[in-house]
């Protein structure tokens, strides 16, 4: 599998500012997804990360407040916009490769203050 | 869309004893059920997965049954250890590609 790595590993923020999560793959993979885990709670899908083109988001999850990049097979951003309190959560990136096994980041501790 | 829903929230076992983790799903073009072992302050980390085509899989002291008429998948830890305490997750995965959906977590904790 794939070894996915995340920067930062957490971070403090102001409301108001906007934060850019990377995520680096050591291999080429076919799928990169970006999910947010909020305290306590489980895995929700933001969006799928496609190369050179723009992402598909998920219900409730808009571009504007979460636009990701993917410039090729090996490393996507995602970035939290006009951070407010109720975006402190886990944000974790994965890959997935033929075989549909999702292999996940050790994701990205945010606190907005 | 998919729902995932996972039961119990919590579990509580002795060293030694089993460990059973049951989710239904709602979509029957679901094809692909992976579970996931979350420990404190770590991402998610694949432990097993079983697709619709097959009943059930073992990976030594871990297996997972498929029951694809009923629309429920379950995970079984045999002669559980202290280090198997975790948050554990299953997920389904269907007719798009990759994109899972989780049940809500269980908080397995095993008494020494």
């Amino acid at each position: 599998s794939a070894v996915i790595s995340q920067k930062p590993s957490r971070d403090i923020c102001q409301r108001g500012t906007s934060l850019t999560i990377q995520c680096q793959v050591d291999s080429q993979v076919t799928m990169m997804f970006w999910y947010r885990q909020q305290p306590g709670q489980s895995l929700t899908l933001i969006a799928t990360a496609n190369q050179g083109s723009e992402a598909t988001y998920e219900s409730g999850f808009v571009i504007d407040k979460f636009p990701i990049s993917r410039p090729n097979l090996t490393f996507s951003t995602l970035t939290v916009s006009n951070m407010s309190p109720e975006d402190s959560s886990i944000y974790l990136c994965s890959d997935s490769g033929p075989q549909e096994t999702q292999y996940f980041g050790p994701g990205t501790r945010l606190l907005v203050l | 869309g998919e729902n995932v829903e996972q039961h119990p929230s919590t579990l509580s076992v002795q060293e030694g004893d089993s460990a059973v983790i049951k989710c239904t799903y709602s979509d029957s073009a679901s094809n692909y059920f992976p579970w996931y072992k979350q420990e404190l302050g770590k991402g998610p980390q694949l432990i097993i997965d079983i697709r619709s085509n097959v009943g059930e899989k073992k990976d030594q002291r871990i297996a997972v049954t498929l029951n694809k008429t009923a629309k429920h998948f379950s995970l079984h830890i045999t002669e559980t250890q202290p280090e198997d305490s975790a948050v554990y997750f299953c997920a389904a995965s269907g007719v798009s590609y990759g994109k899972l959906t989780f049940g809500q977590g269980t908080i397995l904790t095993v008494h020494p």
